[in-house]
């Protein structure tokens, strides 16, 4: 069966600190990937999209970068992270296009 | 564009019924409905693709208007498990790739 791992679970950085949040899709091949990021009490805003092995495309500008250096790895970065980088981020694939999405468990982010 | 959800919050008692809408600006290729109990992910519920068509999950049904973009869930003899907040995620045509979603109905189910 496929499985979705996303880590770490909680995460407290100070301001201009470098942020690296791993996913990793077990049990399939060449899946979607996402990343969203979730506000307190909002909705869920997606960041990057991936279909492929270095195929990303971006939604929302920001100081956040993607990266998919393996089929079913997927990566959220920064150099340098701002106060209102703060939230829950969560990781999620697709299988196929009739598929719903499966979401990790989540990292929340706290920037201080 | 991010659909839109009505209504925003919505308080049962167990056994009751509720229809949570999401409407949106633009050609649809799908709907998507999930589920988010506090402090966790969004846990999938259905897809309703072009087409027209209702869905049901137990005593969870959807349906998909594609001519008004429009969709509508329905939750018949509510649980206490019910309780969360509601979001529908639409993919456009022509992007099958994205999924946007709503800014959430929360819904509260009282004994």
């Amino acid at each position: 069966s496929q499985t979705i791992h996303q880590w770490p679970a909680t995460l407290v950085q100070p301001v201009g600190s470098p942020l690296s949040l791993e996913c990793t899709v077990e049990g399939t091949s060449n899946p979607n990937l996402y990343w969203y990021r979730q506000a307190a009490g909002r909705g869920l805003q997606l960041l990057f999209y991936s279909i492929g092995i270095d195929q990303i495309s971006s939604e929302v500008p920001q100081n956040l970068s993607a990266s998919r250096p393996q089929d079913r790895q997927f990566i959220l970065s920064s150099k340098k992270l701002l106060l209102s980088d703060s939230g829950f981020y969560l990781c999620a694939w697709r299988a196929q296009e009739k598929g719903g999405y499966t979401f990790g468990s989540g990292t929340r982010l706290t920037v201080v | 564009q991010q659909p839109v959800q009505s209504p925003q919050a919505v308080i049962l008692r167990e056994g009751e019924d509720a229809v949570i809408n999401c409407s949106s600006s633009k050609a649809l290729y799908s709907v998507h409905w999930y589920r988010q109990k506090h402090g966790e992910a969004p846990v999938f519920l259905m897809i309703l693709l072009k087409g027209g068509e209702q869905k049901g999950h137990e005593k969870i049904s959807a349906s998909f208007n594609e001519k008004k973009q429009q969709s509508s869930l329905y939750l018949t003899a509510s649980q206490l498990s019910y309780s969360g907040t509601y979001f529908c995620g639409t993919v456009g045509t022509g992007s099958n790739y994205k999924l946007t979603f709503g800014k959430g109905t929360l819904l509260t189910v009282n004994p």
